[in-house]
């Protein structure tokens, strides 16, 4: 089974400042990665995802992910944070037609 | 076009009770995935429909059932509440089984005291 290891439980930030989630995965097959947020009181969103082709993915609301398959790692990142990016932000792999999550990491964005 | 919807959207139950939680997937969706959100953790995958039938099930006592609808909506069903069954209990839709995107409802905030 895959599994999905989020580093960072919480991360505060500045707002305009760089943010990284790190996120690292155990599987020994070609894995599908994904980055969702979850707003207060809010089912989750596809913030990105990884298939295949290139290792660099990014999304419309300027965040990043590097897939680097010889450090197992996924990590989230964004040059400038906004307010409105609060919130909590979860890594999964596809694990046969599922989706294995970590525990999460809950960014707190202030002025 | 509606996304998935979900109901109701808290419940609160004693222990021992039964609760049926309902989805009804996004348009044109014929797969409709659970999952589990305690508090504090990520969700975790009960099992998922297709063509009316269980296909994937994950690490869930048999006090979780569910069942689809031909109209491709979904109930979760749990029985027996425990304080444990406290969480928030995610309905997840995808256009085909296998099918990578998932959207997700709002979800139920199931309480059990």
């Amino acid at each position: 089974a895959q599994s999905v290891t989020q580093l960072d439980s919480q991360v505060p930030v500045f707002e305009e400042a760089p943010v990284e989630l790190r996120c690292n995965y155990s599987s020994s097959v070609s894995v599908y990665l994904f980055w969702y947020v979850q707003y207060p009181n809010q089912g989750l969103q596809l913030l990105l995802k990884y298939l295949s082709g290139s290792t660099l993915v990014e999304s419309i609301n300027g965040f990043e992910a590097e897939f680097n398959k010889s450090q197992t790692s996924f990590h989230l990142r964004k040059p400038s944070v906004h307010i409105s990016d609060t919130a909590e932000y979860f890594c999964a792999v596809s694990d046969d037609y599922k989706l294995s999550f970590g525990a999460g990491t809950t960014v707190t964005v202030r002025a | 076009d509606a996304g998935v919807t979900q109901s109701p959207t808290h419940l609160i139950k004693t222990r021992g009770q039964q609760v049926t939680l309902r989805c009804s997937p996004k348009s044109g969706h014929d797969t409709v995935s659970w999952y589990q959100q305690a508090l504090g953790q990520g969700p975790q995958f009960i099992f998922q429909y297709y063509e009316e039938e269980e296909r994937q099930r994950g690490n869930f006592p048999d006090r979780f059932s569910g069942h689809q609808f031909p109209n491709y909506s979904s109930e979760l069903n749990v029985n027996a509440l425990l304080l444990g069954d406290s969480a928030l209990y995610l309905c997840a839709s995808s256009l085909v089984q296998g099918d990578e995107k998932l959207f997700f409802g709002s979800g139920t905030q199931l309480s059990v005291l």
